[in-house]
């Protein structure tokens, strides 16, 4: 599986869009990206995935490049229940495990 | 969310005790499997099933077995506990591993500590 690059942790306005980046310059034609995400203490929760087309879905946009070398995963509103640690996960349609990096914390302020 | 429970929530147990963790679904999902995850090592399988009786190693299954006799329940045994073996585990389920729209739902997890 690909490797991601995530930053280590970020802070967004309650309300805000939340802009998560990831890279996974290594990605192969058949692999994913997936996103999930884990509020603490709490099993992973997943939030949206894609190929090489842009997807949404009702808790999240995912924008990918065209040469899909690097995503983004936006939160259109956020609020405070979105603080959690959040992984990009680079995966081959198959394969058997997720390979959870380190993730990036989100903190929503008030 | 997917209805997965995981049993026991909690456990502290002593070095060298037989463990035993319990995941039921009720989705009726053919794969099921088992994490763990420890702080610097996100999270890591150990062992999975594709269907009833059919398991297989993952990447640090060393010290595990599992168990699935029926599609609902997927047992962890920790047959000789070592404190090495102190984590969070996840079980997590999914349809179908070879469609590209699978995906992998968690469980609430089980804290187990080994003394």
């Amino acid at each position: 599986d690909a490797k991601t690059t995530q930053p280590p942790s970020m802070d967004c306005a309650e309300g805000r869009a939340a802009n998560l980046p990831c890279n996974h310059s290594t990605i192969s034609g058949n692999e994913y990206v997936y996103w999930y995400r884990q509020i603490h203490s709490q099993g992973p929760q997943y939030i949206i995935h894609g190929l090489k087309n842009n997807e949404t879905n009702e808790m999240a946009s995912l924008i990918i490049t065209e040469d899909r070398k690097s995503s983004t995963l936006i939160l259109p509103h956020a609020t405070l229940r979105d603080t959690a640690v959040y992984y990009c996960i680079v995966r081959a349609q198959g394969a058997q495990k997720l390979v959870f990096g380190q993730g990036t914390r989100l903190t929503i302020n008030p | 969310d997917a209805g997965i429970t995981q049993s026991p929530r909690h456990k502290v147990t002593e070095t060298g005790t037989p463990v035993t963790l319990r995941c039921h679904q009720t989705e009726n999902h053919r794969y099921m499997y088992w994490y763990r995850q420890d702080p610097g090592h996100g999270l890591r399988l150990i062992h999975y099933s594709y269907g009833v009786k059919d398991t297989d190693k993952g990447e640090v299954s060393d010290g595990y077995s599992v168990s699935r006799s029926k599609t609902e329940d997927f047992l962890l045994t920790l047959e000789s506990a070592t404190s090495s073996q102190t984590s969070v585990y996840f079980c997590a389920i999914s349809e179908d591993s070879k469609i590209s729209t699978d995906t992998q739902y968690f469980g609430p997890g089980t804290r187990l500590t080994v003394l």
